[in-house]
């Protein structure tokens, strides 16, 4: 049971926007910053968004993140087969003094 | 290029000990803090432990602590997390990660960035 909660599962076709929701707490997400981890399949996860809707250099612009009051989301825009990926956010718990994540939510370009 | 290599992992009787080595290179490891992380197959990523710069402060999941010691020895641009008491349920791939952090518009923001490409510990009988 994570502390954050994500959907399992999301899915979209080519060209289409979808978002991934990640719900916490006032001790987590009410209260500090949000990043998302993008991890394709075999491989490490890589950052994708941190400070809640800031992108890395190299990230597209049709990964964009948002956060209102204990919950975050991330969208994603125009689609393309290579998203097809596991996406997982995180932010510090103050109480638990440590990090959280979501269980992750994998999603399927059909 | 800042680089990141897990090593140390493998296969372990329940009770027994690991000790995994996280090697560093292409920025000043001793300036930023570090984390363990880990992914049980077919599991989401859990955090495990974090470590200040000096190694003074350090950070521990519920499920790992008064098991598990994190160290690191900047001389040596390597992080150490050292697994004791080891159960079935520590079996995943352990990743480092660089613990980065800004001041953004005011706001403290903290990210990990990047990873390592994580070392396998399989706790089994």
């Amino acid at each position: 049971q994570s502390v954050l909660t994500q959907p399992p599962s999301a899915s979209g076709t080519p060209g289409q926007r979808v978002t991934i929701s990640c719900s916490g707490s006032n001790s987590n997400i009410g209260s500090k910053t949000v990043n998302w981890y993008q991890q394709l399949p075999g491989t490490a996860p890589k950052l994708l968004i941190y400070g809640n809707n800031q992108r890395p250099s190299g990230v597209p612009d049709r990964f964009s993140g948002s956060k209102s009051g204990t919950s975050a989301s991330l969208a994603i825009s125009g689609l393309q087969s290579e998203d097809e990926a596991d996406y997982s956010c995180a932010a510090w718990d103050d109480r638990l003094k440590g990090w959280v994540f979501g269980g992750g939510t994998k999603l399927t370009v059909l | 290029e800042v680089q990141l290599l897990e090593s140390g992992g493998g296969l372990v009787q329940p009770g027994g000990s690991l000790r995994l080595s996280c090697s560093a290179s292409g920025f000043t490891f001793s300036s930023y803090a570090m984390n363990w992380v880990r992914q049980a197959p077919g599991k989401g990523l859990e955090w495990v432990s974090g470590i200040d710069t000096s190694g003074t402060s350090t950070y521990y999941a519920d499920s790992v602590k008064g098991r598990f010691t994190i160290s690191r020895d900047n001389s040596k641009n390597t992080l150490f997390l050292q697994m004791n008491s080891l159960r079935a349920e520590d079996t995943a791939l352990y990743y480092c990660a660089k613990w980065n952090r800004l001041t953004i518009f005011g706001v403290v923001t903290d990210w990990f960035d990047p990873w390592g490409q994580g070392t396998l510990v399989t706790v089994s009988s």
